[in-house]
């Protein structure tokens, strides 16, 4: 069974400092991992998705994650925090067949001026 | 549409009622899901729809839960006798098909409070 594990619920970063959130998977078969970012009151926008390709995925807003197999990781970075950055990140696994999204707990971004 | 739509936006209603939840997805997308999203539960798979077809019902919490896509397009999400647990964001979601990998997009949701 596939499953996900983001290690901190809440990160609190100064704006243009780095930032960096946490996500270790756990699937039987070669994976695919998404980052989905929620601000408030708002529906879930894709950030990036890995599939079996590069293992070093490039985003939106200057958003990067890097596929890890070995450390069974997926940590979610960007150099510089932006306020509108702000909002809750999701990591997600998708079933082998698609689909079927399994999500982390979700981790809270704050940004400090 | 541009993306995916549903409706209504926020409902309240009394325990014990019915309501019907819509979801208009991106137009050309086969797939169609539904999730739920509430405190302490986070988000929670419900219902996977290829076409007019649901192969995996497994995430319905209950029989009072059920949904329907007609024409390959439009999905209600039903809920009958409601509870106070069933207050929630419910997201709908569409891809291209299903397929590892695919990109899903989702709406905004429909914020459901029974009092």
């Amino acid at each position: 069974a596939q499953s996900v594990t983001q290690l901190d619920s809440h990160v609190s970063v100064s704006e243009g400092t780095p930032v960096l959130l946490r996500c270790n998977y756990s699937s039987s078969y070669s994976p695919s991992l998404f980052w989905y970012v929620q601000h408030p009151n708002k529906g879930l926008q894709l950030l990036l998705k890995y599939t079996s390709a590069a293992t070093l995925v490039k985003g939106i807003n200057g958003f990067e994650a890097e596929f890890k197999k070995s450390e069974t990781s997926f940590h979610l970075t960007k150099p510089s925090a932006h306020m509108s950055d702000a909002a809750e990140y999701f990591c997600v696994v998708s079933d082998n067949q698609g689909g079927k999204l399994i999500f982390g707990q979700g981790t809270e971004l704050s940004v400090k001026p | 549409g541009a993306g995916v739509s549903q409706s209504p936006s926020n409902k309240v209603t009394e325990k014990g009622k019915d309501v019907e939840l819509r979801c208009d997805p991106i137009s050309g997308h086969t797939a169609l899901y539904w999730y739920r999203q509430s405190l302490g539960q986070g988000l929670e798979f419900l219902i996977y729809f290829q076409g007019n077809s649901a192969p995996d019902k497994s995430g319905l919490p209950s029989d009072r839960f059920s949904a329907e896509r007609t024409g390959g397009s439009v999905s209600t999400l039903t809920i009958q006798r409601t509870q106070q647990e069933d207050s929630a964001v419910y997201l709908c979601a569409s891809s291209i098909d299903r397929g590892p990998g695919n990109t899903i997009y989702f709406g905004e949701g429909s914020w459901l409070t029974v009092v």
